[in-house]
C-alpha cells in the first residue's frame, strides 16, 4: 500500500524555534506539497516541489520554507516559529510529473498538528 | 474570488437518509473537480473527481457527483448514509494555468444515529 508518512503527529514549539517538519512518500512520486488546515479555512497550499531541489511557492509562503535533497523527502520549515503558526499541516504526493499530475489526485499524509506556545 | 466554494460548513443528517454536498467552482479555476474525504485523525482520500465525459462521476463508499456547467456546480450526494460516513469533505478544482489543486473550505458532514 502506498504511504505518506508524516514523522509527528502532534508536535508543541516555543515560539521563535526553528521547527521541521518532514515528509516521507515510498511510491517515487515527483511531485510534494505543503497544505495547512485551519477551520473555516480548507486547505491552503504553502509550498510544492515537482523534483529534487526545485520548490514552487504556494498560497502562503511567508514564514515557511522547503528542503528537498532527495526524492522522497520534503521538509517545512518553520524559521521563528510563531503563535499563528499553529495549524495542522498536510503533506501531499502525486505522479507523473508535468503538467496533468493533477489529474490523478493527491496521496496525503495524516497529517501534523503542530501548536506554537 | 474564492476559486472552489462549499457552501454549508456543517451538515447533520440522519442515518439512512440522504445527503447533498454542494460545491460551485469560479472561473478561475479549469473544470477538473475532485472531492476528498477526511475521516478523523486521518489524511485526505480521494472520492471521486470529474475530468471530462459523463457529468455523472461515481466514486467509493456509495458515493457520486455531478458536474453541471451551466451551474458550475460539482455536488456531492449519496442515496442512502451511514454511521461511518461521518467526515469532512472537501471539493477541489486545479488552477487554471497552475500545476496544483485548490481545495474549499470543506463541509462536516454528522451522521445521527
Amino acid at each position: 500500500d502506498v504511504k505518506v508518512t508524516q514523522s509527528s503527529r502532534y508536535l508543541v514549539k516555543r515560539t521563535g524555534e526553528k521547527v521541521f517538519l518532514e515528509c516521507v512518500q515510498d511510491m517515487d512520486h515527483e511531485n510534494m506539497f505543503w497544505y495547512r488546515q485551519d477551520p473555516g479555512l480548507g486547505l491552503r497550499l504553502i509550498y510544492f516541489s515537482y523534483d529534487v531541489k526545485m520548490k514552487e511557492k504556494g498560497d502562503i509562503p511567508e514564514g515557511y520554507s522547503v528542503s528537498r535533497e532527495k526524492k522522497e523527502r520534503f521538509s517545512l520549515i518553520l524559521e521563528s516559529a510563531s503563535t499563528n503558526q499553529t495549524s495542522m499541516y498536510l503533506c501531499a504526493s502525486s505522479s507523473p510529473g508535468g503538467n496533468i499530475t493533477y489529474k490523478y489526485g493527491y496521496t496525503f499524509g495524516s497529517g501534523t498538528r503542530l501548536t506554537v506556545v | 474570488a474564492q476559486s472552489v466554494t462549499q457552501l454549508d460548513s456543517q451538515v447533520p443528517v440522519f442515518e439512512e437518509a440522504p445527503v447533498e454536498l454542494r460545491c460551485n467552482y469560479s472561473s478561475s479555476v479549469s473544470v477538473y473537480l475532485f472531492w476528498y474525504v477526511q475521516y478523523p485523525n486521518q489524511g485526505l482520500q480521494l472520492l471521486l473527481k470529474y475530468l471530462s465525459g459523463s457529468t455523472l462521476v461515481k466514486g467509493i463508499n456509495g458515493f457520486e457527483a455531478e458536474f453541471n456547467k451551466s451551474q458550475t456546480s460539482f455536488h456531492l450526494r449519496k442515496p442512502s448514509v451511514h454511521i461511518s460516513d461521518t467526515a469532512e469533505y472537501f471539493c477541489a478544482a486545479r488552477k487554471t494555468g497552475a500545476n496544483n489543486l485548490f481545495f474549499g473550505t470543506g463541509t462536516r458532514l454528522t451522521v445521527i444515529p
